[in-house]
């Protein structure tokens, strides 16, 4: 069975660099050529926001509105992939999950997901 | 971005009641639609995607139907365990984008 599992700081100063990485366990992301690996994140008590999604191939795609901030990678040979993201703020506090997606156009439903983890972002 | 619009926000209701919730896109999206259910510290489920086809594992209490710009999540008799915030999914448009949510709470 597939699963996911965040990994990356608890805390972040304010104009820092935050960076997550997501290990993928039960299954191959260079085996996975059906499927795009991505990040979607939840400030507090708020709703989703997708971030970025990958291919195994290092194909990417970012939200319009992070795009300039983010980075997204893949590293098949350790079966992960990471997030960075750059000057960061305390708007950047959230939640931060990693998922898997269907690569087929339009099947952008996400499953299944890692558990997430909380950055804050904090001086 | 295509706004999604859940309503409602908040909904009460017992154990066996028949729910219905909301999602209405800014624009047409086709049939290009997922529901989330999530409980409190938890990530996300997917318990419907392409507006109408139930995920495997997800009991058949919920039905998802719709489409265009107006979708409904049902939930034909609530089991206690479906008390938690149901979110709707665009994936019509790039960026793809979520509905503010829907809590559903026990009565």
């Amino acid at each position: 069975q597939l699963q996911l599992q965040e990994s990356g700081p608890g805390l972040v100063k304010p104009s820092e660099t935050l960076s997550l990485t997501c290990n993928v366990s039960g299954g191959s992301i260079s085996g996975s050529s059906s499927y795009y690996w991505g990040w979607i994140r939840q400030p507090p008590g708020k709703g989703l926001e997708w971030i970025a999604s990958i291919y195994y191939s290092g194909s990417t795609y970012y939200d319009p509105s992070l795009k300039s901030r983010v980075t997204i990678s893949i590293d098949t040979s350790k079966s992960q992939f990471s997030l960075k993201l750059t000057s960061v703020t305390a708007a950047d506090t959230a939640v931060y999950y990693c998922a898997r997606r269907p690569v087929a156009a339009h099947h952008v439903w996400f499953d299944p997901w890692g558990p997430g983890t909380l950055v804050t972002v904090s001086s | 971005d295509i706004q999604m619009t859940q309503s409602p926000s908040s909904v009460s209701a017992s154990v066996g009641d028949r729910v219905t919730i909301t999602c209405r896109a800014s624009q047409g999206i086709s049939t290009w639609l997922a529901w989330y259910q999530q409980k409190p510290g938890k990530a996300p489920r997917l318990l419907i995607y392409a507006a109408s086809s139930l995920q495997s594992g997800v009991p058949s209490r919920f039905s998802g139907s719709g489409s265009g710009t107006d979708f409904t999540l049902t939930i034909s008799s609530l089991q206690p365990e479906d008390f938690a915030t149901y979110y709707c999914q665009q994936g019509n448009t790039f960026p793809s984008t979520f509905g503010q949510g829907t809590r559903l709470e026990i009565k």
